[in-house]
């Protein structure tokens, strides 16, 4: 059963860089059929998907956070990244890892992490 | 941008009872809809896809339906642990976007 975890730290200081691993378990990054994205959810508010990657390391990014975000893969490591760079108080949220399988140009998010808590704050 | 609009923000149910939720894309998006389902501290979990098709091990008194721009998610007897928030989400392109959500209260 595959399980993604994220983790990192929960406090960043404005203006420095975010960044986030989740591992996945009982499954690979390098499988060719699933991509392996970020999505964030602010406290009491909905959820906004920040980007994608798949195991050759071909990337897709929301474009109203393109210009900060980067997310890499590491096979070797069986994980995957966010760095989220000059971070505000906007960018504090709960931000999740996801599965998303690969059927058509997209689809839907079938396995999640549990989430992580990531305060922006000096 | 495709922008998902939910309604209503908030719904009053009773155990037994059949709610349905609305959700309503600003352009087509075909039958590239999601359901999830998320309770307070969780990550959400996954409904149906494709608009209509039940994901694995979800109870079948789940059901969505629609295409184009206006799908409903329907919830038969509704049970104690059903009481949540709904989020619908488009994908037609990789440019995701979710709606508001709708959030199922116990009446």
């Amino acid at each position: 059963q595959v399980q993604l975890q994220e983790s990192g730290p929960g406090l960043v200081k404005p203006s420095q860089t975010l960044s986030l691993t989740c591992n996945v378990s009982g499954g690979s990054v390098s499988s060719g059929t699933y991509y392996w994205n970020w999505i964030r959810q602010p406290a009491g508010k909905g959820l906004e998907w920040i980007g994608r990657i798949y195991t050759n390391g071909n990337s897709n990014y929301n474009p109203s956070l393109k210009s900060r975000v980067t997310i890499s893969v590491d096979t070797s490591k069986n994980q995957f990244s966010l760095k989220l760079s000059s971070v505000t108080a906007a960018d504090t949220a709960v931000y999740y890892c996801a599965r998303e399988r690969i059927t058509m140009i997209a689809d839907a998010f079938d396995i999640w992490g549990q989430g992580t808590m990531v305060t922006v704050s000096s | 941008d495709i922008q998902m609009t939910q309604s209503p923000s908030t719904l009053s149910a009773s155990v037994g009872d059949r709610v349905t939720i609305t959700c309503r894309a600003s352009q087509s998006i075909s039958s590239w809809l999601a359901w999830y389902q998320q309770k307070p501290g969780k990550a959400p979990k996954l409904l149906i896809y494709k608009a209509s098709i039940l994901e694995s091990g979800v109870p079948s008194r789940f059901s969505g339906s629609g295409s184009g721009t206006k799908f409903t998610l329907t919830i038969n007897s509704l049970q104690p642990d059903d009481f949540a928030t709904y989020y619908c989400q488009q994908y037609n392109t990789y440019l995701y976007s979710f709606g508001q959500g709708t959030k199922l209260e116990i009446k």
